[in-house]
């Protein structure tokens, strides 16, 4: 079946380090990947996504990469704020709007 | 323009009552999704609807769970007789055409705990 795997949080980094959170997929056919974001006391958010193989998304200095031979769409940013805090989610699509999710990824990221 | 709004943001039941979710659209959009997320896992799809008609509902539970879209009025999902296992964040998001590619606006989840 189509399933999303992430890394478990929660992730602690200090401000301007380097983020990375893992995320592979399972998955019939060529699904599009998103990566959602929640703030503390709000939905979630679309962060980036892409659509085929070897795209990249990005949004607010986040970026991932749709890689097919490695089933992954890692997030990345090169520096990151305090406001970045959040519970990160990566998805798949599997059909008309409906999307699978990962368990969700904490980042707490201190001054 | 507010965004997707969800009530009551937590919910207690205990086991045997009836859990009532409320989902309010953001203004203009017509269709709604429902979601769950139970511990320890990713939130997975469960119902899919248009104003006043069930879309696609694969992912809703085969008994005690109904979603309904009214012409007037929020969404609401209901749980009947709930059990412990039913204890889960619930999360609604809208769009406004439907289509596959348009953005989904998630709303903020209720949390049901069953007692």
């Amino acid at each position: 079946g189509n399933s999303v795997t992430q890394m478990e949080g929660p992730v602690t980094l200090s401000e301007e380090a380097f983020l990375t959170i893992n995320c592979t997929y399972t998955a019939t056919g060529y699904p599009s990947l998103f990566w959602y974001v929640q703030y503390p006391g709000e939905g979630l958010q679309l962060l980036l996504k892409a659509t085929k193989a070897d795209d990249k998304g990005s949004n607010k200095g986040f970026e991932a990469t749709y890689r097919k031979e490695t089933t992954s769409f890692h997030l990345e940013k090169g520096s990151v704020q305090v406001s970045d805090s959040a519970v990160y989610f990566c998805a798949l699509r599997t059909g008309f709007q409906k999307l699978v999710f990962g368990t969700g990824t904490r980042l707490l990221v201190s001054p | 323009n507010a965004g997707v709004m969800q009530n009551p943001r937590h919910l207690v039941r205990r086991r045997g009552q009836e859990a009532r979710l409320r989902c309010s659209p953001m203004k203009g959009h017509s269709h709604v999704y429902w979601y769950r997320q139970l511990p320890e896992e990713g939130l997975k799809f469960m119902v899919y609807l248009q104003k006043e008609n069930i879309i696609d509902e694969s992912g809703m539970p085969k008994e005690r769970f109904s979603a309904e879209f009214p012409k007037e009025g929020p969404s609401i999902l209901r749980i009947q007789q709930v059990v412990r296992g039913d204890s889960a964040a619930y999360f609604c998001a809208s769009s406004a055409s439907g289509t596959d590619n348009e953005k989904l606006f998630f709303g903020s989840g209720t949390q049901l705990s069953v007692l």
